[in-house]
């Protein structure tokens, strides 16, 4: 296992749903990201975390909204998605903050339904 | 904007061939190739990376080489075996924590 733990694995929500995913990292590690996987796309990164400080939103639409408690956890809160939010999830992490290539180690995934 | 652009979509090489997979990326300044592979239900995970100062880079089975001047690199597998089917991607950066992603190869290895 990578140390990046996501709950949970599968969801299936309705458009008018409000949910969270939860992302926990066991590496003590710096930074934290949100990435959406689309089948046969390039993984799309959505927010980063350095030191709990939230230092990137790359123009992702505001019905998914982040929190980060503190550096070990990250969540992404979903209301009144689209069918197009359809799509595996992704958490990752990293040592170094903004400005490295550190290797980033990724979760399962959580893989999203949205009817 | 910057893109990197990956080939094959799919891959299919008998067990014990070799597999090639290739990106081509559009920003002069990137510095940082690595590697990820994704196997089913798991997150991508690291295997290779080369900075812009190495044009080649090997462990054990598998390489990955850097043209600069024609901003392509590529990952090579020798001798497949049957644990290397998964979907390989490949990055670029500048020195920054935004990896530019390759949409993905998916390699099957034929028995």
């Amino acid at each position: 296992e990578t140390g990046v733990t996501q709950t949970p694995r599968h969801l299936v929500m309705g458009m008018t749903n409000k949910k969270s995913l939860k992302c926990e990292q066991h590496l003590g590690h710096n930074a934290m990201y949100w990435y959406k996987q689309s089948a046969k796309k390039p993984l799309e990164l959505m927010f980063v975390y350095n030191f709990k400080e939230q230092t990137e939103n790359n123009s992702v639409p505001s019905r998914f909204s982040p929190e980060c408690p503190n550096s070990s956890h990250l969540f992404l809160h979903l209301h009144t998605l689209q069918p197009e939010d359809s799509a595996l999830y992704l958490c990752a992490s990293s040592q170094e903050p903004v400005g490295s290539t550190d290797t980033q180690y990724f979760g399962p995934g959580t893989r999203l339904t949205v009817l | 904007g910057e893109n990197v652009e990956q080939h094959p979509s799919t891959l299919s090489v008998q067990e014990g061939d070799s597999a090639v997979i290739k990106c081509t990326y559009s920003d002069s300044a990137s510095n940082y190739f690595p590697w990820y592979k994704q196997e089913l239900g798991k997150g991508p995970q690291l295997i290779i990376d080369i900075r812009s100062n190495v044009g080649e880079k090997k462990d054990q089975r598998i390489a990955v080489t850097l043209n600069k001047t024609a901003k392509h690199f590529s990952l090579h597998i020798t001798e497949t075996q049957p644990e290397d089917s998964a979907v390989y991607f490949c990055a670029a950066s500048k020195s920054n924590y935004q990896l530019i992603w390759g949409a993905g190869t998916k390699l099957i290895i034929k028995p």
